[in-house]
């Protein structure tokens, strides 16, 4: 079975930092573009971060630039999201998903279930 | 940045009949774009790819249209399992990526 699996949330002070993990199974995951992209309580969906499938080519939002760091680890098929100086308007479910592999689509077609990252005082 | 502007924010359909959507780019997405449903509590599920390619599993009730800035989709005769949020998502500008804000579609 294709799955993603998030882990490494939590609740977080202002300005901390915490780093999350996408555990892949079921497909060969360094064949893949990967993302983090995140929801608010109550709200939609906001594209935070992509890297390619050799780590090559990496992107970020403007809203994390900075801050946020992804990488991944092929030979652990695994996906990473490091996260520093947290402020109260990264609170949100953060969920990774794989791009598409056919050649000029670029949705996302797996979505793991998300792990919710809380920053308060 | 694209800006995706979808409508109605809220629409309530009666099972059984038709739903329509709609999404539109501030700028021309080409045919660079996909819808998502998710229900509360779940992960977004992707539909629709290239504004009008029914994704794997997903039922042929479900449709997509539109090209340019304007696009719909279509849900032909509601189940009650297709009550959730739908999104739309521009990948044209990939890999700066724009959703838009959401359509919930409730039961009447």
């Amino acid at each position: 079975e294709v799955q993603l699996v998030e882990s490494g949330g939590g609740l977080v002070k202002p300005g901390g930092s915490l780093r999350l993990s996408c555990a892949a199974s079921g497909f060969t995951f360094s064949s893949y573009s990967m993302n983090w992209v995140r929801q608010a309580p109550g709200k939609g969906l906001e594209w935070v971060s992509s890297i390619s499938s050799s780590s090559s080519y990496i992107y970020y939002a403007d809203s994390v630039k900075g801050r946020f760091t992804i990488s991944r680890d092929n030979a652990k098929n695994s996906l990473y999201l490091q996260m520093h100086s947290l402020r109260a308007e990264d609170t949100a479910v953060y969920y990774c998903a794989r791009e598409m592999a056919t050649i000029g689509f670029h949705a996302f077609d797996i979505w793991g279930q998300g792990t919710m990252v809380t920053v308060s005082s | 940045e694209i800006v995706m502007t979808q409508s109605p924010a809220t629409l309530s359909v009666s099972p059984g009949e038709r739903a329509t959507l709609s999404c539109r780019a501030s700028q021309s997405v080409s045919s660079n774009l996909a819808w998502y449903q998710q229900k509360p509590g779940q992960a977004p599920r992707l539909l629709i790819y290239g504004a009008s390619t029914r994704a794997t599993g997903i039922p042929a009730r479900f449709s997509g249209s539109g090209s340019g800035t304007e696009f719909t989709l279509t849900i032909s005769s509601l189940q009650s399992e297709d009550f959730a949020v739908y999104y739309c998502q521009q990948y044209n500008n990939w890999p700066l990526y724009t959703f838009g804000q959401g359509t919930k579609l409730e039961i009447k």
